[in-house]
């Protein structure tokens, strides 16, 4: 079945820091592909996505580029900041699969420090 | 914007007790889903529904379900509540029509005593 991996947290960064999350997964078809941030005590927000190979997704700073030599899509920052500490998720859907259904990674908790 | 509400942040249940947790969303989305959140679980799928009246089970269904009787509003029910119900629960929306993201409520954080 579908899966993701997502690197194992927590991640402590200084303010600008680079930030990397890793992302990979298994689907049987060509799924799009979505990470989400959840903040303290809130739902989970979508952040960007993308739906084919090669796509970029990018909103605030934050980048993402669907590879699918590599089946991966590592979430990137080029300059961190506190108000960017939370939990990163990962997910896919797969039209394989219940199109309707999503499949998350365990989440990544992020931490920036001042 | 899509806005997805829930009824209630903080919810507070004596074991036993029926409990309904509502989420509406007014972007008039065809499915919508309950999930709960739980500290090294992640999110796990507990029903979803595709259509008015229509409903699938989720990953976890066991001990609750769920009615929507309005396109816009999705009603979790737990029947009998117990302790280890106490978790976040989440509802999100989907529009269909070949977009796959879904979009969340604030959530609902629910503890039973």
């Amino acid at each position: 079945g579908d899966s993701v991996t997502q690197m194992e947290g927590p991640v402590t960064l200084s303010e600008e820091a680079f930030l990397t999350i890793n992302c990979t997964y298994t689907a049987t078809g060509y799924p799009s592909l979505f990470w989400y941030v959840q903040y303290p005590g809130e739902g989970l927000q979508l952040l960007l996505k993308a739906t084919k190979a090669d796509d970029k997704g990018s909103n605030k700073g934050f980048e993402a580029t669907y590879r699918k030599e590599t089946t991966s899509f590592h979430l990137e920052k080029g300059s961190v900041q506190v108000s960017d500490s939370a939990v990163y998720f990962c997910a896919l859907s797969d039209p394989g699969g219940s199109a309707r259904q999503l499949t998350f990674g365990s989440g990544t908790q992020l931490t920036v420090l001042p | 914007d899509v806005k997805v509400t829930q009824s209630s942040r903080y919810l507070v249940k004596r074991t036993g007790e029926k409990v309904f947790l509502e989420c509406v969303q007014d972007m008039d989305h065809e499915n919508m889903f309950w999930y709960r959140q739980d500290p090294g679980l992640g999110l796990r799928l507990i029903y979803f529904s595709y259509d008015v009246k229509m409903k699938e089970k989720g990953d976890i269904p066991e001990g609750y379900s769920v009615s929507r009787e309005k396109k816009e509003r999705f009603s979790l029910i737990l029947e009998s509540a117990s302790t280890n119900q106490t978790s976040m629960y989440l509802c999100a929306s989907r529009p269909g029509q070949g977009r796959n993201e879904q979009f969340f409520g604030p959530g609902t954080r629910l503890t039973v005593l």
